[in-house]
């Protein structure tokens, strides 16, 4: 099976911008989708495909990716940004998946 | 409003069994796939089965193959998660997610408050 790897933790102040990153194999082959998880909340899609977003999640949130690299942007992040994020794809079977390890996002 | 509730969860010993049901209500639950998701206390999220909108394909995480078992009755629009043989490593919140596919790419959209599995040695 796949893995996919995420910086355990990244801060941004109020209003700037952060780049959450997300690293595998599989991504070669099939775009990631990413989820914010607030504290004792189930987690939230917020992006997924080339860049698309989900209705009624702001347009300060992006996406792309680069060989097998995927991410997310958050530009002019706001505290109610601030959450655990996951990036997950299709492991190299495509049957299987796998989500990210997680990136703690803090905003200061 | 789409909605999934899940149910079932509880404390139980090591070697046991327990059976997780998730409701569906708002959309139509027999054109989606769905799957569970798992996060045991403090950790991330684990991907643990899918099972497609007919039944007609099912896949497991490694680490629940053989034990867990995933089912749906589309006409109760309810999803299942049979646990067996569990051990203190399944300890987690379960969530269920619905998995949606266009021609942007799939995610899972809709997701459970999720329910507590306890698994005691």
């Amino acid at each position: 099976s796949s893995e996919l790897t995420q910086d355990p933790a990244v801060s941004v102040a109020l209003g700037q911008t952060v780049r959450i990153t997300c690293q595998g194999d599989s991504l070669r082959s099939y775009y990631a989708s990413w989820y914010q998880q607030k504290t004792g909340q189930a987690p939230v899609l917020v992006i997924y495909g080339k860049n698309n977003r989900p209705s009624g999640i702001p347009d300060r949130f992006s996406g792309s990716s680069s060989g097998n690299t995927a991410s997310l942007t958050i530009t002019g992040a706001q505290a109610e940004d601030e959450a655990d994020y996951y990036c997950n794809s299709r492991d190299s079977s495509g049957n299987h998946y796998v989500f990210g390890t997680g990136t703690k996002v803090t905003v200061l | 409003e789409v909605q999934l509730v899940e149910s079932g969860g509880g404390l139980v010993k090591s070697g046991g069994s327990l059976r997780l049901s998730c409701a569906a209500s708002g959309f139509t639950f027999n054109s989606y796939s769905m799957n569970w998701v798992r996060q045991a206390p403090g950790k991330g999220l684990e991907w643990v089965s899918f099972i497609s909108s007919s039944s007609n394909y099912i896949y497991y995480a490694d680490s629940v193959k053989g034990r867990f078992t995933i089912s749906r009755d589309n006409a109760k629009k309810s999803l299942y998660l049979q646990m067996n043989s569990l051990r203190a490593e399944d300890t987690a919140v379960y969530y269920c997610a619905r998995e949606n596919h266009d021609s942007s790419g799939y995610a899972f959209d809709i997701w459970g408050q999720g329910t507590m599995v306890t698994v005691s040695s």
